[in-house]
């Protein structure tokens, strides 16, 4: 079955980068794009951006361009997304979730949430 | 951006009703290809939001047939009948038929 286990929580210090992981499995990782989502507390869902593993090609959400970083490793069959000069502003949770047969998210990972503080 | 309008906010349902979730985007959803790529999530506390209908009205596998998709263009609904209290948590509807894909601001079902 489809698994995605993302990486443990995380708290870091303001300006600072973090680098969270989603391993996939259960499918062929390099054959499906694989998609970042953001919860901020008591907040919806944003879009980030997504990598195709299978040659590394991303988009971005406008809004994260310069903030998430996204690539894959396909001998590991995981997904990275780092975040950059990290503010109050990006404490949240951060999903992985891949792409079905069309452009919706057939099985997300349980989320990390990432906690920016001094 | 497309902005995704959900309506309630919450609503309050007995066991064995049936309710229904509006999302209306701010453009219409059919996509170059004449696929409309609206889907509804179901984000149940705790837990990571999960798939339940995709394109506009196919259920992901899985999912009970008690819950229905509708809707054409801009308009789409979400309707669940013999609402059960597994069923409670907070339903968003998504876009993916323009960059960014984006949610609705998301429905909090509540079993009275």
């Amino acid at each position: 079955q489809v698994q995605l286990q993302q990486s443990g929580t995380e708290l870091v210090k303001p300006a600072s980068s973090v680098k969270i992981s989603c391993k996939a499995s259960g499918y062929t990782f390099t054959s499906n794009y694989m998609h970042w989502i953001r919860q901020q507390p008591g907040n919806g869902l944003e879009w980030i951006g997504w990598i195709y593993p299978g040659n590394g090609n991303t988009k971005y959400n406008q809004k994260f361009d310069g903030k998430a970083t996204l690539t894959a490793d396909k001998s590991s069959s995981t997904a990275y997304m780092q975040l950059s000069s990290l503010t109050s502003e990006d404490s949240a949770v951060y999903f992985c979730a891949r792409r079905g047969g069309g452009y919706y998210f057939d099985y997300w990972g349980q989320g990390v949430m990432v906690t920016v503080s001094s | 951006d497309v902005v995704m309008t959900q309506t309630p906010v919450s609503l309050s349902v007995s066991l064995g009703g049936q309710v229904s979730i509006s999302c209306r985007s701010s453009q219409s959803l059919v996509h170059n290809n004449g696929n409309t790529y609206l889907s509804w999530y179901l984000q149940k506390p705790g837990q990571s939001p999960q798939l339940l209908i995709y394109k506009v009205s196919n259920r992901f596998s899985g999912i009970s047939d008690r819950f229905s998709g509708s809707g054409s263009g801009t308009d789409f609904t979400l309707k669940i009948s013999r609402v059960e209290p597994d069923d409670l948590g907070v339903y968003y509807c998504g876009q993916g038929t323009q960059y960014p894909f984006t949610f609705g601001s998301g429905t909090k079902l509540e079993i009275k």
